[in-house]
């Protein structure tokens, strides 16, 4: 069975430039959800999809940050200005459990990104 | 509002020594509660989770307890290898959080050959 996957691994971007993640979750995982991890520190939600709708995006920087999850498969999470405090890593993770309950998660390899 | 905390931050032990990782949390109420692992560079690999009405569930050898009335969950690791370096978080779901994760910061577990 295929894992999570997530592109691309690396990306190094300007303070102010735009950037995008994808990620293609577990086949039949009705649930994808993103999350950000600094250096140090535990992972934070930005956003939680269940099939292509929002279950919780009450952590997301509207301002900056966008996500959508199209035909409730792939999602692209976008950052547009992107600041210093942004540098982080990116994971996608996907559960087939449906519902607003956390089940079992299974994680990409996750986006790291470096705002310079 | 709920907080998990892992305490140490860092572990070092020799090479097939069983040791204990710890994890607290503050509110009781919770939905179930989860240890993930994570190698550098890596993301997290699930380990196991516990639903709020089991007290412990084990895996090879890992096994995990919850104790809810006294908010500790522990994960032991059973003659550890060189393999099971890695950091170690847990996380814990409950109504208070809207069932969303909250995450402790992870312990860094070092075994020495």
């Amino acid at each position: 069975e295929a894992g999570v996957a997530q592109s691309p691994r690396y990306k190094i971007i300007e303070k102010r430039q735009s950037v995008a993640f994808w990620c293609n979750p577990i086949s039949g995982h009705a649930t994808l959800y993103w999350y950000q991890q600094i250096l140090g520190q535990g992972p934070k939600l930005l956003i939680q999809f269940q099939n292509n709708g929002v279950v919780d995006d009450s952590q997301l920087p509207k301002d900056r940050f966008s996500a959508e999850r199209l035909k409730g498969v792939d999602s692209t999470l976008k950052i547009q200005p992107a600041k210093l405090e942004d540098s982080a890593v990116y994971l996608c993770a996907s559960s087939w459990t449906p519902g607003r309950e956390t089940g079992e998660l299974f994680f990409g390899e996750g986006s790291r990104l470096t705002v310079l | 509002k709920q907080e998990v905390t892992q305490i140490p931050a860092a572990l070092s032990v020799p090479e097939g020594e069983n040791l204990v990782l710890n994890c607290s949390f503050t509110d009781s109420a919770i939905y179930n509660l989860q240890w993930f692992r994570q190698d550098p560079g890596k993301g997290l690999t699930s380990l196991l989770l516990i639903q709020s009405s089991q007290r412990e569930q084990t895996s090879g050898r890992l096994n995990a307890s919850l104790d809810k009335s006294s908010g500790r969950s522990t994960l032991y690791i059973a003659a550890s290898q060189p393999g099971d370096s890695a950091t170690y978080l847990c996380a814990v779901s409950s109504l208070d959080s809207n069932y969303q994760l909250i995450w402790g910061a992870g312990t860094k577990l070092i075994i020495k050959p």
